[in-house]
């Protein structure tokens, strides 16, 4: 069974600040597979990155992604308060759809 | 625009049988080339792939899950839906449908409804 272990479980950056958020899968998936999602409190979560460093339609240049193998990474730069957010990266392997735990950012 | 909106009643019995629908505007379900999602999120914790099912009619199951769900298609009124049977405690959740383009070189939710919560209590 494919697990994806997001680290830290949260995060607490300033405005303006870099952020890093790591997704490690338990054994080597695909890179076209890997996507990452925001979600803010009360709402269903946004599509933000495909193919493990595909920006979707309208998702700003700060969101950054990368990665293979078992390690991949969400960076966001220039942090705004409006990133605030909780972040899930996403697997597809065998037919089935796996989520990390996600990530909770904090921009104080 | 693709929007979808999740339907069905907010308060369910213990033992007895969830039913959600997703119904789907902006495009026609049967179009062709997406996998229509159901996922959950139990109350302040993550999210968890329950199902989906292809436009062809096509089923792909969480095993977690697989020998109390049913989703199906409703082609006459665009939509698609969803049934846990012998509910408990553990299924009250917030529960989104979602969209995701069945191409081989990626796989991705692209479209979510906003979610609908359905608690489990007597």
């Amino acid at each position: 069974e494919l697990v994806l272990t997001q680290s830290p479980g949260t995060l607490s950056l300033s405005p303006g600040q870099g952020a890093t958020l790591s997704c490690r899968a338990s054994q080597s998936v695909s890179n076209n597979y890997l996507t990452w999602y925001q979600q803010k409190p009360g709402q269903a979560p946004r599509f933000l990155i495909y193919g493990a460093s595909y920006r979707a339609t309208g998702v700003p240049g700060r969101f950054s992604a990368s990665g293979s193998g078992t390690d991949f990474t969400l960076n966001i730069s220039r942090l705004e308060p409006e990133d605030s957010a909780v972040y899930y990266c996403q697997q597809y392997v065998t037919s089935s759809f796996t989520f990390g735990q996600g990530t909770k950012l904090e921009i104080k | 625009q693709v929007l979808l909106q999740e339907s069905g009643p907010g308060l369910v019995k213990p033992s007895q049988t969830l039913s959600l629908t997703c119904s789907v505007s902006g495009d026609s379900i049967t179009t062709g080339g997406y996998y229509w999602n159901w996922i959950r999120q139990h109350p302040g914790k993550g999210l968890e792939w329950i199902g989906s099912i292809h436009d062809s009619g096509k089923t792909n199951y969480n095993p977690s899950l697989q020998t109390r769900l049913t989703i199906s298609l409703d082609t006459s009124n665009n939509s698609f839906s969803l049934r846990l049977s012998s509910v408990a405690a553990a299924d009250t959740a917030v529960y989104f449908c979602a969209r995701n383009p069945a191409a081989p070189l990626w796989q991705y939710m692209d479209v979510w409804g906003k979610g609908t919560t359905v608690t489990v209590s007597s």
